[in-house]
């Protein structure tokens, strides 16, 4: 059974600052990795997708990496903004018709 | 594209009675349907797959007589809360893949989520 960690559970740092979350997990056969934000009691954002063919996406001041044979992904956050702000997930799927295995989240405040 | 609802956004109900939630993929065809609950402070935990046409799986540990599932078209799941109790207060929330092949289709699009306080 999938079991997905996240490091740090919480995170706060001065804005401006850049930033990685870390998040590992326990099944190999994983299909994609994907990261969220969520914001406080508010639904999931869809951050980024990496398949388990790709090493890493990029999107904007995000950048996530895959490394499937370490068990290990990670979230690099540039140039922090206090919009940042908010508890971001990471989930994998084994793709198919299987749902996906979410970490319990690191949550993120970023300071003014 | 890719945007998934969920209706009620809310609800607050006495203990003993059912809720339904509705969840629907508005502007593509999903088969399946992923149903989630999110306890405070805690992650989303997945609770049932729905494919339309057939019946729900559902994970360990949840009761598939409490938590009825229906996915009666492309576009449309349901998820019963039947007999609700306080204990099942808590954050539904719902994803859809959808039909198209390739990277498309290894992707879940979330609703936003219906908050249930039972009373």
């Amino acid at each position: 059974k999938q079991e997905v960690t996240q490091i740090p559970a919480a995170l706060s740092v001065p804005e401006g600052e850049n930033l990685v979350l870390n998040c590992s997990f326990t099944d190999s056969a994983i299909y994609n990795l994907q990261w969220f934000r969520q914001d406080p009691g508010k639904g999931l954002t869809s951050l980024l997708l990496i398949q388990s063919s790709q090493r890493e996406q990029t999107s904007g001041r995000l950048n996530a990496s895959l490394d499937k044979s370490s068990g290990r992904s990670t979230l690099y956050i540039a140039a922090s903004q206090p919009g940042d702000s908010a508890t971001y997930l990471c989930a994998g799927g084994r793709g198919g018709a299987d749902g996906l295995t979410f970490g319990k989240g690191t949550h993120l405040i970023i300071q003014p | 594209g890719a945007v998934v609802s969920q209706h009620p956004s809310r609800v607050i109900c006495k203990s003993g009675t059912s809720v339904k939630i509705e969840c629907r993929s508005l502007d593509f065809q999903a088969t399946t349907m992923f149903w989630y609950r999110q306890f405070p402070k805690q992650s989303l935990m997945l609770m049932a797959t729905s494919n339309e046409g057939s019946k729900a799986t559902y994970e360990q540990g949840v009761e598939k007589d409490k938590f009825l599932i229906n996915h009666a078209s492309l576009t449309l799941s349901t998820l019963t809360v039947t007999s609700a109790h306080p204990e099942d207060s808590s954050f539904y929330i719902c994803s859809a893949r959808p039909l198209s092949a390739g990277g498309l289709g290894d992707t879940q699009y979330f609703g936003p989520g219906t908050r249930l306080t039972v009373l």
